[in-house]
């Protein structure tokens, strides 16, 4: 059981826009900054969002990062086959004194 | 931004031992806190250590704490984890990654491509 949650999976089609939700807790995304990435298939995660909603160079400002309270999404417009993959939240956990992940979202572009 | 490259991954037998490596490059190792997620097959990603950029300070997810030691030496910009009493449920690729500044928590902005740890007798 992830200490972040978010929906197993999601799908929608080309040109489309879709959210992912990742909820969790006062002692993590309600104030810490959220993470979000990328795993493509048979590759290493990928840095996509970084502090609730910067963008990394290079990456497509299709991709977009908010928070809200102790919950933030990552949402996606103009969909394209290439965005399939994996997602994951993630966010420093004060009373873990950890890193905690979210159990990861599988995108499929229909 | 860098490269990383881990190494050290392998079949070994419950209880055993293992020391993963990940060579760094590109970036001034000792300015960067480093961290290692692993990834069972077909599951998600799982937080394991993380250490700051000159190593004084070492964190755990509480499965490995006991069992794991996470160090790096500066001087060969080289990140290790020292896997002690091997479980089943260790099984995975393990990745390490860069964090953002000198301590957690910055996010991992550069990951290398893993290592396979499998636990099996």
């Amino acid at each position: 059981q992830s200490v972040l949650t978010q929906p197993t999976s999601a799908s929608g089609t080309p040109g489309q826009s879709v959210t992912i939700s990742c909820s969790g807790g006062s002692s993590n995304i309600g104030i810490n900054y959220v993470y979000w990435y990328q795993q493509l298939p048979g590759t290493a995660p990928k840095l996509l969002i970084y502090r609730h909603s910067r963008r990394p160079s290079g990456v497509p400002d299709r991709f977009s990062g908010s928070k809200s309270g102790t919950s933030a999404s990552l949402a996606i417009s103009g969909l394209r086959s290439e965005d399939e993959a994996d997602y994951y939240c993630a966010a420093w956990d004060d009373s873990l004194s950890g890193w905690v992940f979210g159990g990861g979202t599988r995108l499929t572009v229909l | 931004e860098g490269q990383l490259l881990e190494s050290g991954g392998d079949l070994v037998q419950p209880g055993g031992s293992l020391r993963l490596s990940c060579a760094a490059s590109g970036f001034t190792f000792s300015d960067y806190a480093m961290s290692w997620v692993r990834q069972a097959s077909g599951k998600g990603l799982e937080w394991v250590s993380s250490i700051s950029g000159s190593g004084e300070s070492t964190y755990y997810e509480d499965s490995v704490k006991g069992r794991f030691t996470i160090s790096r030496d500066n001087s060969k910009n080289t990140l290790y984890l020292q896997l002690n009493t091997l479980r089943a449920e260790d099984t995975a690729v393990y990745y390490c990654a860069k964090e953002g500044d000198k301590y957690p928590p910055h996010g991992m902005g550069v990951w290398g491509q893993g290592t396979t740890v499998t636990v099996s007798s």
